[in-house]
C-alpha cells in the first residue's frame, strides 16, 4: 500500500533551518510528484512546492522562494524539504503529499504524509 | 496570491444537504477543471473528496459532489451525517502552475 512516513517533530531558534523528510513506499516513487503543504496551528493549508522525483527538479511558490529547498535520494525513496531562516510564523504542521495522477506535475493529492510538526521558538 | 475564498463556516442538520462555496478568478479556478476538495477532521490529514471539479476518489461516498461555474466551485454534501462535520478545504491549479487553497470551511452537523 502507498505510504508516506514523514521524519518527528523538531524545535527550532529563530533564524535556524529544518529539513523534512518523506519517504515514500508502495508505488514507483519516481513516477509521481510530491507535494509540501503547510498548516499553522488553528489556520489552513498552505502550498508550498512540488518536486519531481524523475529529474530532482522542484518549484516553489514565490512566497517560499529563495528560503526553501526540495530535494529528494532516488535510492531511498524519499523526498526533503528545507526552510531556512526560520520565523515565528513558520511554525506549523509540514506534509508532503503525493500527486494523484502519475506523469503530472499535480494539482490533486491522494496520499499524505502523516505530518511534522515544526516549532519555531526562542 | 490570496487563498481562494471560503465561508468560514457552514452548518446542517443530519440528513439535509449543504453546499460550500469556493471562489477564485479566472486564473485559477476559472481557468481550468482541476480543482479538489479535502475533507480534514481535527488533529487528522486532509483527505481528498473531490478532484477534477466533479470526480470522487474510490472510497469516498457518493454524498459528497462537486460542481463549478465561471469563478466558483462548490462542494455538495447530502444526506449529512455526523461523521461529516469537519474542516473542508477546496484548491485550484493556477495559470503560474502553482496550486492554491481555500481558507477551509468549518462544518457542524447540528
Amino acid at each position: 500500500q502507498v505510504q508516506l512516513v514523514q521524519s518527528g517533530a523538531d524545535v527550532k531558534r529563530p533564524g535556524a533551518s529544518v529539513k523534512v523528510s518523506c519517504k515514500a513506499s508502495g508505488y514507483t516513487f519516481t513516477g509521481y510528484y510530491v507535494h509540501w503543504v503547510r498548516q499553522a496551528p488553528g489556520q489552513g493549508l498552505e502550498w508550498m512546492g512540488r518536486i519531481n522525483p524523475n529529474s530532482g527538479g522542484p518549484n516553489y511558490e514565490q512566497k517560499f522562494q529563495g528560503r526553501v529547498t526540495m530535494t529528494r535520494d532516488e535510492s531511498i525513496s524519499t523526498v526533503y524539504m528545507e526552510l531556512r531562516s526560520l520565523i515565528y510564523d513558520d511554525t506549523a504542521v509540514y506534509y508532503c503529499a503525493r500527486a494523484r495522477r502519475r506523469g503530472s506535475i499535480g494539482y490533486d493529492f491522494d496520499y499524505w504524509g502523516q505530518g511534522t510538526l515544526v516549532s519555531v521558538s526562542s | 496570491q490570496s487563498a481562494l475564498t471560503q465561508p468560514a463556516s457552514v452548518s446542517g442538520s443530519p440528513g439535509q444537504s449543504i453546499t460550500i462555496s469556493c471562489t477564485g478568478t479566472s486564473s485559477d479556478v476559472g481557468a481550468y477543471n482541476y480543482v479538489s476538495w479535502y475533507q480534514q477532521h481535527p488533529g487528522k490529514v486532509p483527505k481528498l473528496m473531490i478532484f477534477e471539479v466533479s470526480d470522487r476518489p474510490s472510497g469516498v461516498s457518493d454524498r459528497f459532489s462537486g460542481s463549478k461555474s465561471g469563478n466558483t466551485a462548490s462542494l455538495t454534501i447530502s444526506g449529512l451525517q455526523a461523521e461529516d462535520e469537519a474542516d473542508y478545504y477546496c484548491s485550484s491549479f493556477t495559470r503560474s502552475t502553482t496550486v492554491l487553497f481555500g481558507g477551509g470551511t468549518k462544518l457542524s452537523v447540528l
